[in-house]
């Protein structure tokens, strides 16, 4: 069982979509929660991280975790078609090491 | 925008070659990481390094070794090319704090023939 299960999709929406992207994980241990956003030949770059249970907005981005089912949420509100690229959960444990754990992603188009 | 940098983009070489994938970074920071990626599938550790000197092993067993010589560079070689080598590598550095802010660059897509 892979520590972290991401819905692969593809998704694909109209703009002004409310979207959802979702991941579960396995491991009680983690405590930090970050959303990836990849764009076509492009490295990941950080979007949103959290720590521990509980809701972070930044714009029209909400992540969201509960900790008690080991779900993790990525909202994205009024999206648009600059919004379109791969969506990836990561997810680490505390301590020295503290490497990340990456879903498989999500693909998301947005369409004008 | 992050300044990680990592050359060549685009590889197509034959099997039985030795290549270097170079990482540099500009940002000074301690931590620096290899990562295999395969369409659709998840990010895949296969080094790391948290100083000059210091290399591991990731999760994912590899057959490319790394060098941590000086901090900025972050360079992975594969002594003799293979096609199950076909992959997308992407390099990334950390500071110190989180272990979340990683920071990637555009990744080299290496085709082993």
């Amino acid at each position: 069982q892979k520590e972290v299960e991401q819905d692969p999709g593809p998704l694909s929406v109209p703009e002004g979509a409310i979207v959802s992207l979702n991941c579960t994980y396995s491991n009680s241990a983690f405590q930090y929660f970050m959303w990836y956003r990849q764009y076509s030949r492009k490295g990941p770059e950080l979007l949103m991280y959290t720590y521990s249970s509980g809701n972070k907005e930044d714009g029209r981005f909400t992540a969201q975790v509960d900790k008690s089912s080991k779900y993790i949420s990525l909202f994205i509100r009024d999206s648009q078609p600059s919004d379109s690229a791969t969506y990836l959960c990561a997810t680490s444990g505390s301590g020295s090491a503290r490497q990340l754990t990456f879903g498989s992603g999500t693909q998301l188009t947005v369409l004008p | 925008e992050a300044d990680i940098y990592q050359t060549p983009r685009y590889l197509v070489i034959g099997t039985g070659k030795k290549i270097t994938l170079e990482c540099s970074q500009t940002m000074g920071h301690d931590k620096m990481y290899w990562y295999q990626q395969d369409p659709g599938m998840e990010l895949h550790l296969i080094h790391y390094s948290y100083g000059v000197n210091s290399t591991e092993k990731g999760d994912l067993s590899s057959e490319s070794t790394v060098s941590r010589i000086r901090t900025e560079h972050f360079p992975l070689t594969l002594e003799s090319a293979r096609p199950s080598h076909t992959s997308q590598y992407l390099c990334a550095s950390s500071e110190g704090g989180g272990p979340y802010e990683q920071y990637f660059g555009p990744g080299t897509r290496l085709t082993v023939t």
